[in-house]
């Protein structure tokens, strides 16, 4: 079975360019969630997704983060304009939901804001 | 509030030794659930064991065991003869009802980096 698939891996960029994630998560996995992780740091949560309906999104900075995830399957967290500030790595994770099912975690995308 | 401690921040033992890795968990939940999460140098995180909060039986999992003690709201992670490839970064993470939308949610500890050397 397919674990979850982040891309791109890496992604170095300037300051206040803009830069997209994308996700696709394990099959048949309902709940979607993007973590940032700083270095040294355990991941936390940013947005949360049951199917196509953010059901929580407290956590992102919604002046410059901004995700969708269409038709309930892959999504996309975007940043724009990026600060220097942003550079971390962003973790895709998917489950079955709830609080009692264990989360899948992507390999993450690295980045760096110059 | 809910919360997640791991006080120890980097651990170094030598091949063969066993260690434990310290967790201490805060919630006002009666219902909750504990993950204990494996992260290589890759940086993918690695599902290890989910406990939840009315099973304080201790689990075995050949060289891994996990200690659930609500009274000291912990939950320890043994490595039994420690290897080199046990070398990595181990969060501990808190899943709770909460209110709202947070429901499921993870809280994540800081993590603790086991070195294993040869």
């Amino acid at each position: 079975e397919a674990g979850v698939v982040q891309s791109p891996r890496y992604k170095i960029i300037e300051k206040k360019q803009p830069v997209a994630f994308w996700c696709n998560p394990i099959s048949g996995h309902n709940t979607l969630y993007w973590y940032l992780q700083n270095l040294g740091q355990g991941p936390e949560l940013l947005i949360r997704y049951e199917n196509e309906e953010a059901v929580d999104d407290s956590q992102l900075p919604k002046d410059r983060f901004s995700a969708e995830r269409l038709k309930g399957v892959d999504s996309t967290l975007k940043i724009q304009p990026a600060e220097l500030g942003d550079s971390a790595v962003y973790l895709c994770a998917s489950s079955f939901g709830g609080i009692s099912y264990e989360q899948y975690f992507g390999p993450g995308t690295r980045l760096t804001v110059t | 509030a809910q919360k997640v401690t791991q006080a120890q921040t980097e651990i170094s033992v030598v091949e063969k030794e066993d260690v434990t890795l310290d967790c201490v968990y805060e919630t006002r939940d009666t219902t909750y659930y504990l993950f204990w999460y494996k992260q290589p140098p890759s940086g993918e995180l690695v599902f290890l064991i989910r406990r939840n909060s009315f099973d304080e039986q201790n689990e075995i999992s050949g060289r891994y065991s996990w200690n659930f003690q609500k009274s000291t709201s912990s939950f320890n992670f043994t490595i039994t003869a420690s290897q080199v490839v046990d070398s990595a970064v181990y969060f501990c993470a808190l899943s709770e009802y909460g209110y709202g939308g947070s429901q499921g949610n993870l809280i994540f500890g800081k993590g603790t980096k086991l070195s294993v050397k040869p």
